[in-house]
């Protein structure tokens, strides 16, 4: 079972505008992650936030976290045709990772 | 630094085949785990370890086999191919403990027919 879970599943804005993905895990956990996946790629490392952390900045990158309501939610500021890609939330307990269904992102230029 | 390196890129077998896809870091990191990821889904963890000579299982590791004899190489084998294990697999590595994010190789895209 996952224990993170995206939404939207799908999301389609336009260049310059801002992207918002909702993340919701179901267990205590020590950090959450941010992934990018371009299509037929690996994943890519964005941003970890740990679990006595509220907020965290990487660039155009705003992540929240809320360990009351277990959520994270990652901001995509100005975004870009570039940054088009699945977005994926992961969840650390020590030792083992576990990823959400992803978020699809289409930025159309 | 090359990373994550996996191989194959792509491997089309037969059901009941056996065959070893490769992992190898440059990194020095203790943490190598396998994830399967099948079409519109997120990754399941197969296998990890947290180091030379330690292995365990993951969410789902039936049909598949680990070890870890360096620290730079981790192999995950298919022991008699089933079409249900035709999957992208992706290899990541990492420092032990917490607070690191993952390393992920470019994935072997694997056909079982």
């Amino acid at each position: 079972s996952q224990q993170g879970e995206e939404d939207p599943q799908a999301l389609s804005i336009q260049e310059g505008e801002n992207a918002t993905m909702n993340c919701s895990y179901k267990t205590s956990i020590n950090n959450l992650q941010w992934y990018r996946q371009n299509s037929g790629r690996g994943l890519v490392h964005l941003i970890l936030i740990r679990s006595n952390e509220r907020e965290k900045h990487s660039g155009r990158l705003r992540v929240t976290l809320d360990t009351s309501k277990k959520s994270s939610s990652l901001l995509i500021t100005a975004s870009r045709a570039a940054d088009t890609a699945s977005y994926f939330c992961a969840t650390d307990k020590g030792n083992m990772l576990t990823f959400g269904g992803g978020t699809r992102l289409m930025v159309k230029p | 630094n090359a990373g994550v390196t996996q191989t194959p890129k792509f491997q089309v077998l037969k059901t009941g085949q056996s065959m070893t896809l490769q992992c190898a870091q440059d990194m020095n990191h203790e943490y190598m785990s396998w994830y399967r990821q099948d079409p519109g889904m997120g990754l399941r963890l197969i296998h990890y370890s947290v180091g030379a000579g330690i292995t365990d299982q993951g969410e789902v590791p039936n049909g598949y086999n680990v070890s870890r004899s360096t620290t730079e190489d981790f192999p995950l084998r298919l022991l008699s191919a089933a079409p249900s294990q035709t999957s992208v697999y992706f290899c990541a590595s990492s420092y032990h403990g917490q607070n690191y994010g993952y390393t992920f190789g470019s994935g072997t895209r694997l056909t079982v027919v």
